[in-house]
């Protein structure tokens, strides 16, 4: 069975750092592309990042330059270091698999608070 | 990148059908069919729906559709369901290499 599990989260004051991990399984983690995609309470969902199976990486400007995403196949894991946190930054944090364009596998997320 | 615009809300009865637009720019939704659907109850992750705009994952029931004329893009709900009443995001691939999701629409079951 495919899942994603996150981990990391939690609170940190402004300013500050902070590194998500999610643990892949149930599928050939090397091939895939993978996401965070995250939501603020109340909110909607926000892309911020994705790696590619060949290791490229794009990001959201709310993020390009604090943030930082990266891979460990043989760990089937995809990180996020997420630096300079602001308040905005609060919200859960899920990693999520890329197939076809879209994201068709999604981990149960972790939430971040960013608040002094 | 700004958010694709979706009504905040739409309703409908069992049984009936409901549609929901997500509107982009041809620098996203316009340009790729690469729009895809999600559909989130309360507390829980995001689940695909629909993909490439009317490509349906295996499991989602053919009462879900989706379609797109132009910058809009849309999905159908047919044969409403309790079960639907949910809130639903969609999503595109945009030319800047990224991804922008609809400001999500709550979908209740009268």
């Amino acid at each position: 069975e495919l899942q994603l599990v996150e981990s990391g989260g939690g609170l940190v004051q402004p300013g500050g750092s902070l590194r998500l991990s999610c643990v892949a399984s149930g599928f050939t983690f090397s091939g895939y592309h993978m996401n965070w995609v995250r939501q603020a309470p109340g909110k909607g969902l926000e892309w911020i990042s994705y790696v590619g199976s060949g290791n490229n990486m794009w990001y959201a400007d709310s993020v390009k330059g604090r943030f930082t995403i990266s891979r460990d196949n043989a760990k089937n894991s995809v990180f996020l270091q997420m630096n300079s946190l602001r308040a905005e930054d609060t919200a859960v944090y899920y990693c999520a698999k890329d197939e076809d364009w879209a994201f068709d596998s999604w981990g149960q997320g972790t939430l971040v608070t960013v608040s002094s | 990148q700004s958010a694709l615009t979706q009504p905040p809300s739409v309703s409908g009865s069992p049984g009936q059908s409901v549609t929901i637009s997500c509107t982009g720019t041809s620098s996203d939704v316009g340009i790729y069919n690469r729009v895809s659907w999600y559909q989130q109850p309360p507390g829980t992750a995001p689940k695909l729906i629909i993909y490439e705009v009317s490509k349906r994952p295996s499991g989602v029931p053919d009462r879900f559709s989706g379609s797109k004329s132009g910058n809009t893009a849309s999905l159908t709900i047919s044969g409403l369901q309790a079960e639907d009443d949910s809130d639903y995001y969609c999503s595109s691939f945009t030319s800047s290499t990224t991804w922008v999701f609809g400001g999500g629409t709550k979908l209740t079951v009268l």
